[in-house]
């Protein structure tokens, strides 16, 4: 089954303690991107990558790290999370190409930072 | 740079009736996809619908069809026969490419509409 899956799906964590959200697709895909989703914003890229070893930053890439040093992995990392990174997180992939450039969303992780 | 933006924050409808969804966007690239997501109470993003800018029909998927008018930058979503399970979050959002139809990859994303299916 195509899918994109994410650990953990919920994590309550304390601020400055370094987590790592993992995300990893069945596809062969070459691109993947992680977004938050926050109340009234809409989801919102943090960074995403056009295949191993290359990554770019999004609209919000503050506080947060990547890395894709396989085509299926792409880690979220934050070094020192603080509770503005409260939030709910999504991977997603794609072949990266129109017109069939339709994302594969992950389920969801959704981070607690207090 | 690109900006969707979905004017309605909460829609109602009755069952088994038509609902639309608003969407407008802003882009000065010539070369794009639009794309409708639902988004149930459980939390994931389910793919519904995809527009790409050059093509001349509106798209359908089911009981969804997309409402696309390039001149005036919209791309509304048309529900028919509305079902109890409908009653979701909806994003309208779009990604761009290149002039030789590679996609930047990057998906901007409106603030979202939370429609309710009444019985």
């Amino acid at each position: 089954e195509a899918q994109v899956t994410q650990n953990p799906r919920y994590l309550i964590t304390v601020t400055g303690k370094k987590l790592t959200v993992t995300c990893s697709q069945n596809m062969n895909h070459e691109y993947m991107s992680w977004y938050r989703q926050d109340p009234g914003l809409g989801l919102r890229q943090i960074y995403y990558s056009m295949n191993v070893e290359v990554t770019d930053k999004g609209d919000v890439p503050e506080g947060y790290k990547v890395s894709r040093k396989e085509k299926r992995n792409f880690p979220l990392i934050l070094e020192s999370p603080s509770p503005n990174q409260t939030s709910l997180y999504f991977c997603a992939s794609s072949t990266n190409r129109i017109p069939t450039d339709t994302q594969y969303f992950g389920p969801g992780t959704r981070l607690t930072v207090l | 740079a690109q900006k969707i933006t979905q004017t309605q924050p909460g829609m109602f409808v009755q069952e088994k009736e038509a609902v639309t969804l608003d969407c407008t966007y802003d882009t000065s690239d010539q070369s794009y996809g639009l794309f409708w997501y639902k988004q149930p109470s459980s939390g994931e993003m389910i793919f519904l619908i995809y527009q790409g800018s050059y093509d001349e029909q509106n798209a359908t998927e089911g009981r969804y069809s997309l409402n696309f008018q390039k001149a005036r930058k919209s791309a509304n979503l048309v529900i028919s026969a509305s079902q109890l399970g409908d009653s979701a979050m909806y994003f309208c959002a779009m990604i761009f490419s290149n002039a030789g139809g590679t996609s930047y990859g990057k998906l901007t994303f409106g603030q979202g509409t939370i429609l309710t299916v009444h019985p």
